[in-house]
Formats: C-alpha cells, structure tokens, sequence
C-alpha cells in the first residue's frame, strides 16, 4: 500500500515555542493531504484539508493562524504548531490520498508535548 | 445525529472468537467505506475498503456494506491477541470528505 511518513515521531518543546511536523507521501503524488488531531482515547478529529499550491482549508473552530498549514509540493504537507501552548499537547496525525481507488493512507503520527 | 455512529466499546473477547465491529451512517451519498486500525500511538492503518454495497474479504477480515440499511460490519475470523486496538469505520462520498466513527476499542485475550 502507498506510504506516508512523519517527522518527527516525538517532540518535546517549551511552552512559546514553535513546532513544524512534516508530512511526506513517500510513492505517490498528493494533491490533498489532511491533519488530524487525536487525543487520548478519542478518535480522530480533522484539523484542515491541505491543497497543493493553494491555501488550507480549516475546520471551525481550528486556528489558522495557530496551526500554519503549508502544501509546498505534491509529497509534501507542513504544520506548524506556533506558540505552542500545554493544551496544544496531542497527537498529530497526517492523511493522503494517492486516488480515488485506494482509501486514505495515514502517517504514524507525531505526539506533540508541550511543557 | 452524528453523520457516523460507532460504538466505542470496550469490546472484549477470547482468543480465537468471531469479532463482529459495526457502524451506521445517516448520509446516503456515502459511497466509498473503510474501515481501519489503529494500536496504540500509532496512525491508523487501512484494513479493508469497500465501493458502494456488497462484501469484502481479506485473509480474516470480511467487511460488509449494506447501503439499504446504512450499515456496515466489520468481522474478524479466528481472532489473536496481535487483534486487539481501536477499529476505525469511514466513510466518504467523494474525494475529500471523509467521515471517522469514534472507533471500537478491541481487547482480544489470551
């Protein structure tokens, strides 16, 4: 199946602080790609749709001007989580479609702490 | 009414037991259905997709869509402790419009 891939895994970062998550498709071409937030024991909540070459697309209720969306290229998809703050502490998870046939692919996730 | 219902468990069953994991939706413009799993910490893995009605099988998996009754099921033969996690059902119309249930968490014991 098509992969998708995180980085990073991990972070630990001071509250105030600035967090990038890339988000790579790493055999397939992705015009669309999608952030989901994910807390304990809760499922998946889409964040923003990410277009290639054009702006994000937020969900309500979803700070565009906290969490920074960039779609630079067709494998690539950024979030940067600005002046983190500890509720901002989640688990950030990256989807990609590669066509209509095949579903949604996932990346393995980037838990986010903030201290 | 939530577009996607699914009961978020627990679900815990024996080793080597039939695991029937099922969800309901409301839109009938759903046409493309899913279904996912997720262990702990980690990112949702694709299990099963289905187009429009009928069934679907894998190995131990069998997925059903029944767009009449908006219902789908999920079944696992001869289940494993390696089973156990949170079930995802989606769903989508289109292209860019998926829909997640809450998940099922699944315990499979020894």
């Amino acid at each position: 199946g098509a992969v998708v891939s995180q980085h990073p895994s991990r972070v630990i970062c001071k509250s105030g602080t600035s967090v990038k998550i890339e988000c790579r498709s790493l055999d397939f071409q992705a015009t669309t790609m999608f952030w989901y937030r994910q807390f304990p024991k809760q499922s998946l909540m889409l964040m923003a749709t990410s277009n290639e070459g054009s702006k994000a697309t937020y969900e309500q209720g979803v700070e565009k001007d906290k969490f920074l969306i960039n779609h630079a290229s067709l494998t690539l998809s950024t979030l940067t989580v600005t002046s983190a703050h500890p509720e901002d502490s989640s688990f950030y998870i990256c989807s990609a479609v590669p066509g209509l046939a095949g579903g949604y692919f996932f990346g393995p996730g980037t838990r986010l702490t903030v201290l | 009414q939530k577009e996607v219902e699914q009961d978020p468990g627990p679900l815990s069953v024996p080793e080597g037991a039939i695991v029937s994991l099922n969800c309901t939706y409301s839109n009938s413009a759903f046409q493309y259905f899913m279904w996912y799993r997720q262990y702990s910490r980690k990112g949702p893995e694709l299990l099963m997709y289905t187009y429009s009605s009928g069934n679907k099988e894998d190995g131990r998996f069998t997925a059903q869509v029944d767009k009449s009754s908006k219902y789908i099921s999920l079944f696992i033969r001869d289940s494993q402790p390696s089973d156990s996690a949170t079930y995802l059902c989606a769903m989508s119309q289109g292209f860019n419009d998926m829909r997640f249930g809450a998940g099922t968490r699944l315990t499979v014991k020894p």
